[in-house]
């Protein structure tokens, strides 16, 4: 266990919803990155936030966004939702340093038809 | 930006054998390369990683390589066993990246009885 938890587990939207994903991060750490991982592939940097402010991103495009609470956890949010974003979402727990590990969380498979 | 490669895609071992992933990455400010293990359905979790200030880690029956010059990077696993079958990822950051991995595509390792 990494003390790393999404909500929810499953989720099913529509093609033009929105969605919110959560993360709660692990105790300790301050430092939470988002990232896509599609069928079959590796895991996508969508972006990072530490101390509640964006800091770094991948190339996700501004519909995707995202939140850090002072507790650190975070949320992802994803507007305008296409086909193609049917995706396991995760979140990673680290904390802020270089050469710091990272913790996932289990992912939120999201679907969308 | 960091391009990793990993092979093989699969890899097939008999129990007790041993398997061996590598990983190729393009970005000489990378030092920090972790490998995760993922199970079907749950998200990655940290199985090992290492330092660009050393070139060798083990962990009972993992090890890790690093060669900073060739810029590669290398899992080891002796002594298979069944519960070592899962998809492992390679992954690489760097001092001003910390947290936010470039990701190998993966190898689904099968071991058999």
């Amino acid at each position: 266990e990494t003390g790393v938890t999404q909500s929810p587990t499953h989720l099913i939207k529509t093609r033009g919803q929105q969605v919110t994903l959560r993360c709660s991060s692990q105790s300790g750490h301050n430092t939470v990155s988002w990232y896509q991982q599609a069928l079959g592939q590796g895991p996508q940097f969508i972006f990072q936030y530490y101390r509640e402010e964006e800091n770094g991103r991948g190339n996700f495009p501004p519909r995707f966004s995202g939140l850090q609470f002072p507790n650190y956890s975070s949320e992802l949010n994803v507007n305008a939702l296409e086909l193609d974003d049917s995706a396991l979402y995760l979140c990673a727990s680290s904390f802020k340093g270089p050469g710091t590990e990272a913790f996932f969380g289990q992912g939120t498979r999201l679907t969308v038809v | 930006g960091e391009n990793v490669e990993q092979h093989p895609s699969t890899l097939s071992v008999q129990e007790g054998d041993s398997a061996v992933i590598k990983c190729t990455y393009s970005d000489s400010a990378s030092n920090y390369f972790p490998w995760y293990k993922q199970e079907l359905g749950k998200g990655p979790q940290l199985i090992i990683d290492i330092r660009s200030n050393v070139g060798e880690k083990k962990d009972q029956r993992i090890a890790v390589t690093l060669n900073k010059t060739a810029k590669h990077f290398s899992l080891h696993i002796t002594e298979t066993q069944p519960e070592d079958s899962a998809v492992y990822f390679c992954a690489a950051s760097g001092t001003d990246s910390w947290g936010k991995f470039q990701f190998g595509a993966g190898t689904q390792v099968v071991v058999t009885p």
